[in-house]
């Protein structure tokens, strides 16, 4: 079973709009993190945006936040005032038990975004 | 920032011959670090899991004699491709955990393997 699902292959946003990228994750460990990065096309995983599961707020980090719905299992990217340097893959990884147990990243499908000027 | 670095970026090799990619944690120490291999628009699939000292733990359908994993330092670990073949060609991906960091993996900008 699909332990990260990334259900949107591409998105097309238009330039300054805002963006959601969709997540579901599978999980029977109490204790995991979830995680978002981008990979433009040179190839170069970018750590954006990180929240843990015990974490109560959603996190932020400038133009990026994630919206956390616990028990849905949701763990939703969104990108305020897109730019165009925001095309790229934009991959949603999760790391089962505690952050000192392995630390072995499970990653989704992968949703390819273009930022319309 | 963590860095880390990989070489060569990218190798063209011919079938049957091995190749050797380096992934090195330039400014910490890491005591764990993680190959991952990646086809064209598709996700990153682990490949092993490397650790200082100690050897490597391979994912399931990895082949091990295949993918020769090395941790000889807490910031270097090589990746050796055996008899390369046109199948291995891909985009191979490392990244590195900071001891006793908690958020998240540094990765190397990747080596492109095309084997002819």
């Amino acid at each position: 079973a699909q332990k990260i699902t990334q259900t949107q292959p591409g998105m097309f946003v238009q330039e300054k709009e805002a963006v959601t990228l969709d997540c579901t994750y599978d999980t029977s460990d109490p204790s995991y993190g979830l995680f978002w990065y981008k990979q433009p096309s040179s190839g170069e995983m970018i750590f954006l945006i990180y929240q843990g599961s015990y974490d109560q707020q959603n996190a932020t980090e400038g133009r990026y936040s994630l919206n956390f719905q616990k028990a849905r299992k949701s763990a939703n990217l969104v990108i305020s005032a897109s730019q165009l340097g925001d095309s790229a893959m934009y991959f949603c990884a999760m790391r089962e038990g505690e952050y000192n147990q392995g630390g072995k990243l499970i990653f989704g499908q992968g949703t390819e975004l273009s930022v319309k000027p | 920032g963590a860095v880390v670095s990989q070489h060569p970026s990218w190798v063209i090799c011919k079938s049957g011959t091995s190749v050797k990619i380096e992934c090195r944690s330039l400014d910490f120490q890491a005591t764990t670090m993680f190959w991952y291999r990646q086809f064209p628009k598709k996700s990153l699939m682990l490949m092993a899991t490397s650790n200082e000292g100690s050897k490597a733990t391979y994912e399931q359908g990895v082949e091990k004699d295949k993918f020769l994993i090395n941790h000889a330092s807490l910031t270097l670990s090589t990746l050796t491709v055996t008899s390369a073949h046109p199948e291995d060609s891909s985009f191979y991906i490392c990244s590195a955990r900071l001891a006793g960091h908690y958020n998240e993996q540094f990765f190397g900008p990747g080596t492109r393997l095309t084997v002819l």
